[in-house]
């Protein structure tokens, strides 16, 4: 079993549209979780944290479920600019330290079409 | 100027040819990383180092070395290329303390292939 798991896709909606991206990780001791955004042929970039409360940046909304070890990206009004591949991203701990080793998911692409 | 660079950005090479790809920030991290990505299988580490004496190996260092030749710069050599050895390679840094030390940055990417 991959350690972080995501549904790869591709998801194709209209502009407007809601989507929301699901990702599963295996590793209960995990520490912080991230989405990164990649599009094509460039490097990923952080898009934002997800923190245990949730938390929403502009159009993004994150959500963290660690009992189901369960991370979500919901993405509201979507643009053509959002078109991209989204990656779930995971720090697992090791010994009781954190040493910032991140841990990606496969990707979920995502393309907004007008 | 980009905080993390990579040299070069493409590059063709043959079989059994030694390949090193080089790594420059300049946003004071200690720790730096080589990820290599092959399509469908995300990012896999490479190599990690916390500092200038600290290497670690990632999932997949077979076949793979690196150095580190101060805080700044991070190379990755192929001693030996072969063809499955194939991808996009990323460096990427981050910071060792504060809030966001596990946001990393991540150069502009070296497309490798081996004949």
């Amino acid at each position: 079993r991959k350690e972080v798991e995501q549904d790869p896709g591709p998801f194709n909606v209209p502009e407007g549209a809601t989507v929301a991206f699901n990702c599963t990780y295996s590793n209960s001791a995990s520490q912080s979780f991230f989405w990164y955004r990649q599009d094509c042929r460039k490097e990923p970039k952080l898009l934002m944290s997800v923190y245990s409360s949730g938390n929403e940046d502009g159009r993004f909304t994150a959500q963290l479920n660690r009992a189901s070890q369960y991370i979500s990206l919901l993405i509201r009004d979507s643009k053509l600019s959002d078109s991209a591949t989204y990656l779930c991203v995971v720090n697992f701990v090791a010994g009781g330290t954190s040493y910032g080793k991140l841990t990606f998911g496969q990707g979920t692409i995502l393309t907004v079409h007008p | 100027d980009a905080d993390v660079t990579q040299t070069p950005r493409n590059r063709i090479t043959k079989t059994g040819k030694r390949i090193m790809l080089e790594c420059s920030q300049t946003k004071g991290h200690d720790r730096m990383y080589w990820y290599r990505q092959d399509p469908g299988l995300g990012l896999q580490l490479i190599y990690y180092s916390f500092d200038v004496k600290d290497i670690n190996k990632g999932e997949i260092s077979d076949g793979y070395s690196v150095s580190r030749q101060a805080q700044a710069k991070f190379s990755l050599s192929l001693e030996s290329a072969i063809p499955n050895q194939t991808a996009l390679y990323f460096c990427a840094t981050s910071g060792s303390g504060g809030p966001s030390y596990n946001e990393q940055f991540f150069g502009p990417g070296t497309r490798l292939t081996v004949l």
